[in-house]
């Protein structure tokens, strides 16, 4: 599998903006996802980007550079309910298959 | 309601005893996965599916069998669970291959 790089953990207080990066390998790619995941739940669905530039959803953005193998995840006026695990995964595709590679996932706590 | 289903949603078993997860998706998704979760490994993917009768290696294949003979179901069998298969099981599906996947509750399987 190819490798993707997120930082294992993070910590930011409410109210705040954090920014979680995200960096892959550039060779096969066909897409970004960042997906939500709290403790023992399944993950869910944040942003896919699949060209360059800042995709905005509510408090949430996502930023994409293909040619850098770079993306990160924005969120703004933190909530507690925001301490989570975000999980980078990138698409790769050849020869008419698709792999969805994920990250390790980073941490956020949100405190007080 | 659209939704991804998985049973059991817990299992303890023993060494060398088959067993099968079953997955199910109600929403005529032709891309199906199968992940495992493993603290520190984050998710990993172990096979995936295109379509009806197609199926791919993901990135952890070994000890683990799919089939996909019908649109909706696509089992993961283990003919011979070892304990380095304890683990965090979830199915996702989505419309195709590089589109948001639906993750199922999990199955948090324990083998002795």
């Amino acid at each position: 599998g190819q490798n993707i790089d997120q930082p294992t953990e993070m910590t930011a207080t409410e109210g705040a903006i954090v920014q979680i990066n995200c960096t892959y390998q550039t060779s096969g790619f066909n897409g970004l996802f960042w997906y939500q995941q709290h403790a023992g739940e399944a993950p869910t669905f944040l942003s896919y980007n699949v060209l360059d530039g800042l995709e905005e959803k509510g408090r949430f953005s996502s930023f994409l550079s293909r040619s850098k193998g770079y993306s990160y995840l924005l969120l703004k006026e933190l909530q507690m309910k925001d301490s989570a695990s975000y999980l980078c995964a990138v698409v790769y595709s050849g020869a008419g298959s698709y792999q969805l590679t994920f990250g390790k996932g980073t941490k956020l706590s949100v405190i007080p | 309601e659209a939704q991804v289903t998985q049973n059991p949603r817990y299992l303890i078993t023993v060494t060398g005893k088959k067993l099968t997860v079953t997955c199910s998706q109600n929403m005529n998704h032709e891309y199906m996965s199968w992940y495992r979760q493993d603290p520190g490994l984050g998710l990993r993917q172990i096979y995936y599916s295109m379509n009806v009768e197609v199926t791919d290696k993901g990135d952890v294949p070994e000890g683990y069998k799919v089939s996909r003979k019908e649109k909706r179901n696509f089992p993961l069998i283990l003919e011979s669970p070892s304990p380095n298969q304890t683990s965090l099981y979830f199915c996702a599906s989505s419309w195709a291959g590089p589109d948001t996947q639906y993750f199922g509750p999990g199955t948090r399987l324990t083998v002795l």
